[in-house]
């Protein structure tokens, strides 16, 4: 059974930095590419970043870039999302997901909040 | 970027009536990779269909997917209880990946 647990979410002064993880299971891990997508309260969803397999191949959104980095560590099936430089902004429900057949996300975490506040 | 544009922003219908869900790309979409989910609160987006027209796993054949290019719809035949959510589309068919703004389906 394919799982995927996403966690590190919390309360963050502007400015701060929060480290995001994503546990993974029952699949092979190297074989996908992985996404962040994040909601905002009541808002719609956003792209944030992605890593291919291999880990060599990265991108993110142009509301992230210099800010967030993306990485993954394929011996433990884990994902990461290291935020720095945090605004109101980036205030959100960060999901983590699975990129499935034809670049849809076919499996995703449950979510984990970040709330960015003084 | 490929701006995803959903219409409508609320369908109000009743259960066993037909939903239509249109979504429009600024631009074509390579390869038709256009996917659509359901978002219930409180719950992460389920995927229902990808490349425009095939239905993901476990999901019912009440829930179909048309269009090409630039033009896409989703189609739920007969509303059940639980189909009043959140529906958005995302497409994959150029970076960075983008979804629309999402359509309610509300009870009528």
């Amino acid at each position: 059974e394919v799982q995927v647990v996403d966690s590190g979410g919390g309360l963050v002064q502007p400015g701060g930095s929060l480290r995001l993880s994503c546990v993974t299971s029952g699949f092979t891990f190297t074989s996908y590419t992985f996404h962040w997508i994040r909601q905002a309260p009541g808002k719609g969803l956003e792209y944030v970043s992605a890593i291919s397999g291999d880990g060599s191949s990265v991108s993110y959104a142009d509301s992230v870039r210099g800010r967030f980095a993306i990485s993954r560590d394929n011996s433990k099936n884990t994902l990461y999302l290291q935020m720095g430089g945090l605004r109101p902004e980036d205030m959100a429900l960060y999901y983590c997901a699975r990129e499935g057949r034809g670049g849809h996300y076919d499996f995703w975490g449950q979510g984990t909040l970040v709330t960015v506040s003084s | 970027e490929i701006v995803l544009t959903q219409s409508p922003d609320t369908l109000s219908l009743s259960p066993g009536e037909r939903a239509t869900l249109s979504c429009r790309a600024s631009q074509s979409i390579r390869n038709n990779f256009l996917a659509w989910y359901q978002q219930k609160p409180g719950q992460a987006p389920r995927p229902l269909v990808f490349a425009a027209s095939s239905r993901a796993a476990g999901i019912p054949d009440r829930f179909s997917g048309s269009g090409s290019g630039a033009d896409f719809t989703l189609t739920i035949s007969r509303l059940e209880p639980e189909d009043f959510a959140v529906y958005y589309c995302q497409q994959s068919g150029r970076a960075p990946w983008t979804f629309g703004q999402g359509t309610k389906v509300e009870i009528k």
